[in-house]
């Protein structure tokens, strides 16, 4: 079982370069999300999907962009890299509805020079 | 806005014993609440889903209770093993959103 599949596991970008981060899962889950975890602040929402062609943005979306055009992928693009953006990033899907186990992928560690 | 508190920060005891990790929370109106086990430089682990009409959930050597009231939960996990050590996660869910604490520390000591 893959579960939440997370791509790249270490990235360095520069300053002002962008990139996309995939996730992919493979358990027919509806809700698709996207956490960044950064020492003494915990996991924090940037933006979450309740289903294909629906995304929302969660408590700090700025700077990222998301699309959720099949069930599977919901990838997350930073437009422009900033070194604010420093961060491991967690991808975590659910199924029908959150009232069911949340399951998360194994992160990508980002670092913006 | 909920808020997730986890107390305390880190936590050391000698294999064997007792663990109690608690977890609180601002905003009572949540759908569930899961535990999440994460080793370092790993990602979270599931370990347990407590559903807001459940007041506890156990798996093994781990037990969860949940106050809806209270806004608590509290993790029971015994005879611990240095294999416990971990930083251990509570997130509540409501909107459509989890909410992390900012985890607790435990080390287990051989």
């Amino acid at each position: 079982n893959a579960g939440v599949t997370q791509t790249p596991k270490f990235q360095v970008l520069k300053t002002g370069q962008s990139m996309t981060l995939q996730c992919a899962q493979d358990m027919n889950h509806e809700y698709m999300s996207w956490y960044r975890q950064d020492p003494g602040m915990g996991l924090r929402l940037i933006h979450y999907s309740v289903g294909a062609g629906i995304t929302d943005q969660g408590e700090v979306p700025n700077g990222y962009n998301v699309s959720r055009s099949t069930t599977e992928d919901f990838p997350l693009r930073l437009l422009s890299a900033a070194p604010s953006q420093t961060s491991v990033y967690f991808c975590a899907s659910s199924g029908q509805g959150w009232n069911t186990e949340a399951f998360f992928g194994q992160g990508t560690r980002l670092t913006v020079v | 806005k909920q808020e997730v508190t986890q107390i305390p920060a880190a936590l050391s005891v000698p294999e064997g014993e007792n663990l109690v990790l608690n977890c609180s929370f601002t905003d009572s109106a949540i759908y569930n609440l899961q535990w999440f086990r994460q080793d370092p430089g790993k990602g979270l682990t599931s370990l347990l889903l407590i559903q807001s009409s459940q007041r506890e959930q156990t798996s093994g050597r781990l037990n969860a209770s949940l106050d809806k009231s209270s806004g608590r939960s509290t993790l029971y996990i015994a005879a611990s093993q240095p294999g416990d050590s971990a930083t251990y996660l509570c997130a509540v869910i409501n909107d459509y959103k989890l909410s992390f604490g900012a985890g607790t520390t435990v080390t287990v000591r051989a």
